[in-house]
């Protein structure tokens, strides 16, 4: 299994506030990238890191920040939390870009009241 | 822009029984193409690809899944499934747009093996 572990594991917070959710790679993978599951939409890409201090928005990118500064971490930034944002939130890793296998943590469960 | 389309939401079917699962997407031109599977409480895990080469692929757990590009469909096939293959199943595309690959998944189907 590709090492790649994700924190916290759930976490119930309420509306307005910050949360950041961490993702921690062992494999030296260049590229890594946030995703959030919801029932019916399939996982949809929220921001994603082609290199330290390298990120670009996704296709659902809006009240959410990403910054990555080290190669292993890359962080997901909720500025000011909303019940929309409720998900399970993954994150993943491949080492060329989106055209390879990408590897995904164990999720991030988030309950926003 | 490129879309996924998984028309079936869930397929029950008997253990022991042929399954297919559907995927259809929009733009044909330098796809890779990929199934992932995602058991209850995990993340998802690659089952197969096809990146190039001969169109038909299989993973090591006797699914297969054929690349027809006159279809724009990447099926994905088991002649016999069991108990085990319940799970969540994604098909995901990825197609070059501007200048970088972009990957899209489907919305998933949820294959729920009966005894």
């Amino acid at each position: 299994d590709a090492g790649i572990t994700q924190s916290p594991r759930h976490k119930v917070t309420e509306t307005g506030t910050p949360v950041t959710l961490r993702c921690h790679q062992t494999e030296n993978h260049r590229y890594m990238y946030w995703y959030r599951q919801d029932p019916g939409h399939g996982l949809r890409l929220i921001h994603y890191s082609y290199g330290v201090k390298d990120t670009d928005k996704g296709e659902v990118s809006d009240g959410y920040s990403v910054s990555r500064s080290k190669t292993e971490d890359f962080l997901l930034t909720l500025e000011s939390a909303t019940s929309s944002q409720t998900s399970v939130y993954f994150c993943a890793i491949s080492e060329i870009g989106p055209q390879e296998t990408q590897y995904f943590g164990p999720g991030t469960r988030l309950l926003v009241l | 822009a490129q879309s996924v389309t998984q028309l079936d939401s869930q397929v029950p079917v008997f253990e022991e029984a042929p399954v297919e699962l559907r995927c259809n997407y929009s733009s044909s031109v330098s796809v890779y193409l990929f199934w992932y599977v995602q058991y209850p409480n995990q993340g998802l895990q690659l089952l197969l690809k096809y990146l190039s080469g001969s169109t038909l692929v299989e993973s090591i757990n006797g699914f297969e899944a054929e690349f027809n590009k006159s279809q724009t469909s990447f099926h994905l096939r088991k002649p016999s499934v069991h108990i085990s293959d319940t799970a969540e199943y994604f098909c995901a595309v990825s197609s070059r747009m501007d200048s970088s690959y972009k990957l899209i998944f489907g919305s998933g189907t949820r294959l729920l093996v009966r005894p």
